[in-house]
């Protein structure tokens, strides 16, 4: 089955900084790659996601960068602000069957440091 | 569109014990999931129903477990005699195959469980 691994674990930034998270997969028939957003106590929420006939996709002061050869995608977070502080999950999947089934990376806390 | 909604959002249980969990997915979305998370883990798949058919089971859903969409509305995550390993937060999820979505899935806010 299809293995992600996510780093780091944990990203402190200061207030106005970028942030970049790695991920890396794999099941080369991965082709749908979303990225959730955390915060304490809450469910995931889609913050972006990205699919396999796409090298970037870029929503505002968000960006997610895939490279199928290497098998890894990236989030790219720029004028970060604390609002930005939670934990990040990448996720890949494989629409190919019935189901959208998301195996998902170990997370990195984010912290923005004001 | 009031996102997929969780019921309860807490629950303390003795072991032993028998625990339910009530998901309303997204409306209009055929597609319902049930995932587990654990501390610093990401989710978990569970298992999966399009309209009332459950269509695919993780092994991790032991026979201790049943989910449930009896008319392909409202799903149920049933644990029957919890074990203090069940404590975690149980996350409902749901897509639409067709439409502007593109089968994206959304969560619900969780229902964390805690086995005493």
């Amino acid at each position: 089955g299809e293995n992600v691994e996510q780093h780091p674990s944990t990203l402190s930034v200061q207030e106005g900084d970028s942030a970049v998270i790695k991920c890396t997969y794999s099941d080369s028939a991965s082709n749908y790659f979303p990225w959730y957003k955390q915060e304490l106590g809450k469910g995931p929420q889609l913050i972006i996601d990205i699919r396999s006939n796409v090298g970037e996709k870029k929503d505002q002061r968000i960006a997610v960068t895939l490279n199928k050869t290497a098998k890894h995608f990236s989030l790219h977070i720029t004028e970060t602000q604390p609002e930005d502080s939670a934990v990040y999950f990448c996720a890949a999947s494989d629409s190919s069957g019935s189901a959208r089934q998301l195996t998902f990376g170990s997370g990195t806390q984010l912290t923005v440091l004001p | 569109d009031t996102g997929v909604s969780q019921d309860p959002r807490h629950k303390i249980t003795k072991r032993g014990q028998n625990v339910t969990f009530r998901c309303d997915p997204i409306s209009e979305h055929n597609r319902l999931y049930w995932y587990r998370q654990t501390l610093g883990q990401g989710p978990e798949f569970l298992t999966y129903f399009q309209n009332e058919a459950q269509l695919e089971k993780s092994r991790l859903l032991s026979d201790r477990f049943s989910a449930e969409r009896p008319k392909g509305s409202f799903s149920t995550l049933e644990i029957q005699r919890t074990e203090q390993g069940d404590s975690a937060m149980y996350l409902c999820a749901s897509s639409q195959r067709r439409g502007p979505s593109g089968n994206t899935i959304y969560f619900g806010e969780g229902s964390w469980l805690t086995v005493v």
